[in-house]
């Protein structure tokens, strides 16, 4: 198994500009979610899904969508990118039952915004 | 809402034990879990409370009080490669297997 991949690794983008993270796992996982970490804030939610078609807001959902049309794939979307989107974006899945505890975490997509 | 308080930054020396607290206030939860996170990777999952108690893993226990809001995670026998940041998270009821972080402990293991 891949586990959680995440493309790309790296981004600079302009303001004002758009652009897909890609996230991607293929352990069957109903639950996929993404965070940002900044220094000293540690990771904070976005926004997440519970399974294919159905997704819902974090802590910090203002400038992203998502999507989850199939349940490997969940991407985020930046509309317009800004200064303060400047982040580490992860992304993580997990089984759906409260037992199955653990989060898988992608490596991350370090993003600079100018 | 949620409110996690973890140390910023802790230093240690090699071979001893470390405990890295971890307070919070919450309207409700169902698991308190620690992460380590090496610098530049991803966090991985180190331990799980759902219970008051202590819970062992090796090198790693971590500890919950629900009645005083508090966690700790205790290192012991301390190695260089301990060195990373560990951040104590809970998972809000209502939010399936969602977490919510505090800002992370970055801990230095010196020789």
């Amino acid at each position: 198994n891949a586990g959680v991949t995440q493309t790309p690794k790296f981004q600079v983008l302009k303001t004002g500009q758009s652009m897909t993270l890609q996230c991607a796992q293929d352990m069957n996982h109903e639950y996929m979610s993404w965070y940002r970490q900044d220094p000293g804030m540690g990771l904070r939610l976005i926004h997440y899904s519970v399974g294919a078609g159905i997704t819902d807001q974090g802590e910090v959902p203002n400038g992203y969508n998502v999507s989850r049309s199939t349940t490997e794939d969940f991407p985020l979307r930046l509309l317009s990118a800004a200064p303060s989107q400047t982040s580490v974006y992860f992304c993580a899945s997990s089984y759906s039952t409260l037992a199955a505890y653990e989060q898988y975490f992608g490596p991350g997509t370090r993003l600079t915004v100018t | 809402g949620q409110n996690i308080d973890q140390p910023t930054e802790m230093t240690a020396t090699e071979g001893a034990i470390v405990q890295i607290n971890c307070t919070y206030q919450t309207s409700g939860f169902n698991g308190l879990f620690w992460y380590q996170q090496h610098a530049g990777e991803a966090p991985t999952f180190l331990s799980y409370n759902v219970l008051d108690g202590l819970e062992e893993k090796g090198r790693f226990s971590s500890f919950l009080s629900r009645s005083k809001g508090y966690s700790y995670l205790l290192l012991k026998e301390l190695q260089m490669k301990d060195s990373a940041s560990y951040l104590c998270a809970v998972r809000p009821i209502g939010a399936g297997n969602m977490l919510t972080f505090g800002g992370g402990t970055r801990l230095m293991v010196k020789p």
